[in-house]
C-alpha cells in the first residue's frame, strides 16, 4: 500500500513570496490533515479535511494560509504572503475516517516539506 | 493545548528495554491514548494506541493504568533504530479525528 505523497521535499523562499505544497494521501482514506511543526516542537494542526468538507481550521491563519481539497482526494496548501515565522515543516497526513465516540481512526503520515523563508 | 506530559528526554542502552511515561490525568472516558515516533526529518510513525487494556504488537507494547490517568510505552529491545521523538497523544473530546502533539520525549540509545 502506498504511503501518504507529499511535494516538494524542500523550499526555500524569501519573505512576502507565496508557496504551495501538495499531498496525495492514501487511496480510499476519506480524512485529510496539515499539520506544521516548527523545530523543536510538535506538530500542530492546521486544517482537517473530511471528504472535501473542511471539518478544522481553527488553527490556520486565514489571512496568508489556503487550503483546498478538490474532489475530496488531493490537497494542496498555499501560503502567500510567506513571513520569516512560516519556516516549518509541513506535514500531511491520512485517516480512513472512521473515528467517533466509542470507535478510533489511526492518521498515517507524509515525509514532509521543509519550508525556509529568507 | 497538549493534554500529556512527557520527560523531555531518556536515555537507554541498546539491547534493553526502554520505558517511555506519559501523564494524561485530563483524560476522559472515550479518549485513546496514541503514541508516534518520529525520527529525524520523516513524518511521525504511528507506533500503537489503547483505551483501556493493555496493548501489544510488534513494535512496542502500551501499559494504561488502571485509572487512565497515564501510560507507558515499552520498547522491549531498543535499537539504534529506535532513537528519535516519540509522542504521547490523546484525541480531542469534540473532534475525534483532532489529535493534540506535545513536544515529545527524545529517546537516545546507546551502543
Amino acid at each position: 500500500e502506498a504511503g501518504v505523497a507529499q511535494s516538494p521535499r524542500y523550499k526555500i523562499i524569501e519573505k512576502r513570496q507565496s508557496v504551495a505544497f501538495w499531498c496525495n494521501p492514501i487511496s480510499g482514506h476519506a480524512t485529510l490533515y496539515w499539520y506544521q511543526q516548527i523545530l523543536g516542537q510538535g506538530p500542530k494542526l492546521l486544517i482537517q479535511f473530511q471528504n472535501n468538507g473542511v471539518v478544522d481550521d481553527s488553527q490556520l491563519p486565514k489571512d496568508r494560509f489556503s487550503a483546498e481539497r478538490l474532489k475530496g482526494v488531493d490537497s494542496t496548501l498555499k501560503i502567500q504572503p510567506a513571513k520569516l515565522e512560516d519556516s516549518a515543516v509541513y506535514l500531511c497526513a491520512s485517516s480512513p475516517g472512521l473515528a467517533g465516540p466509542s470507535s478510533t481512526d489511526t492518521q498515517y503520515f507524509g515525509p514532509g516539506t521543509r519550508l525556509t523563508v529568507l | 493545548d497538549a493534554k500529556t506530559t512527557q520527560p523531555p528526554s531518556m536515555d537507554c542502552a541498546e539491547g534493553r528495554a526502554a520505558n517511555l511515561p506519559c501523564n494524561h490525568s485530563t483524560i476522559s472516558g472515550n479518549e485513546y491514548v496514541y503514541w508516534y515516533r518520529q525520527i529525524h526529518s520523516q513524518g511521525p510513525q504511528y507506533i500503537i494506541h489503547g483505551l483501556k487494556n493493555n496493548e501489544t504488537n510488534e513494535m512496542a507494547s502500551l501499559i494504561i493504568t488502571e485509572d487512565r490517568k497515564s501510560s507507558t510505552l515499552i520498547l522491549p529491545h531498543a535499537t539504534l533504530r529506535d532513537t528519535a521523538v516519540y509522542y504521547c497523544i490523546v484525541r480531542a473530546e469534540y473532534n475525534f479525528n483532532k489529535f493534540y502533539f506535545g513536544s515529545g520525549t527524545k529517546l537516545n540509545v546507546k551502543p
